[in-house]
């Protein structure tokens, strides 16, 4: 059972442009989300996180938006740049508990 | 500050056999998981440590899968015997952990072939 889902598994954006990735998740008992970045042969690195009690946050050119009554989040990156070109995971968990991942979606920025 | 260090990078068994990673968490993480990505999906969790205690292991196949925390640093994970479909990317992870909301730190992972 796919407690977070992205159902997106790649996007292509020009640089320059806003790149938004979607995740929808169904356990509404979910309050901190997280985003990583993963490189090929690399381990995910940690981007940028929120809690439940926000519905936005900020961090340079990343911004992460929560809709907690869509169970909905989603990652704007602004603006793109070749380096972003990337797998994103979003995750979440609950009380502290173990993350749950998405499937990730692949990233592409065509310079 | 060192991350979180994972030996070794790529293994490749035959079915059956036995295999085992390691790995050294960043200083003063409490928390610490290893787990399983198969291609195309995202991370599962397979086991949990607090300290040298387990959280959770309900995803860990304790037939085959064993891992240990010992004196709560290291941690070694351990497949025996192997199959095919244990082919994935393990990933090691720590936190800093507790009840507080903090990012998991993800060391390169070891990728296991088994053939």
């Amino acid at each position: 059972d796919q407690q977070v889902k992205q159902n997106s598994p790649s996007l292509s954006v020009q640089e320059g442009r806003i790149s938004i990735l979607n995740c929808d998740y169904t356990n509404s008992m979910f309050d901190y989300f997280l985003w990583y970045k993963k490189y090929p042969a690399e381990g995910p690195t940690f981007l940028i996180s929120i809690s439940s009690i926000k519905d936005k946050n900020e961090d340079g050119r990343f911004t992460v938006f929560l809709n907690k009554s869509a169970k909905h989040l989603s990652l704007h990156i602004v603006p793109s740049q070749p380096g972003d070109s990337a797998v994103y995971f979003c995750a979440a968990s609950a009380f502290g508990n173990q993350f749950y991942f998405g499937t990730g979606t692949s990233l592409t920025v065509i310079p | 500050e060192a991350g979180v260090a994972q030996s070794p990078r790529y293994k490749i068994i035959e079915k059956r056999q036995s295999v085992a990673f390691w790995c050294n968490p960043i200083s003063g993480h409490a928390t610490l998981y290893w787990y399983q990505q198969i291609l195309g999906q995202g991370p599962k969790l397979l086991i949990q440590f607090q300290n040298n205690g387990v959280v959770d292991d309900s995803q860990l196949p304790k037939d085959r899968f064993s891992a240990e925390r010992l004196k709560g640093v290291d941690s070694t994970l351990k497949i025996q015997p192997a199959k095919l479909e244990d082919s994935a990317v393990y990933l090691c992870a720590s936190s800093l952990g507790g009840r507080g909301r903090t990012e998991a730190f993800f060391g390169q992972g070891t990728r296991l072939t088994v053939v």
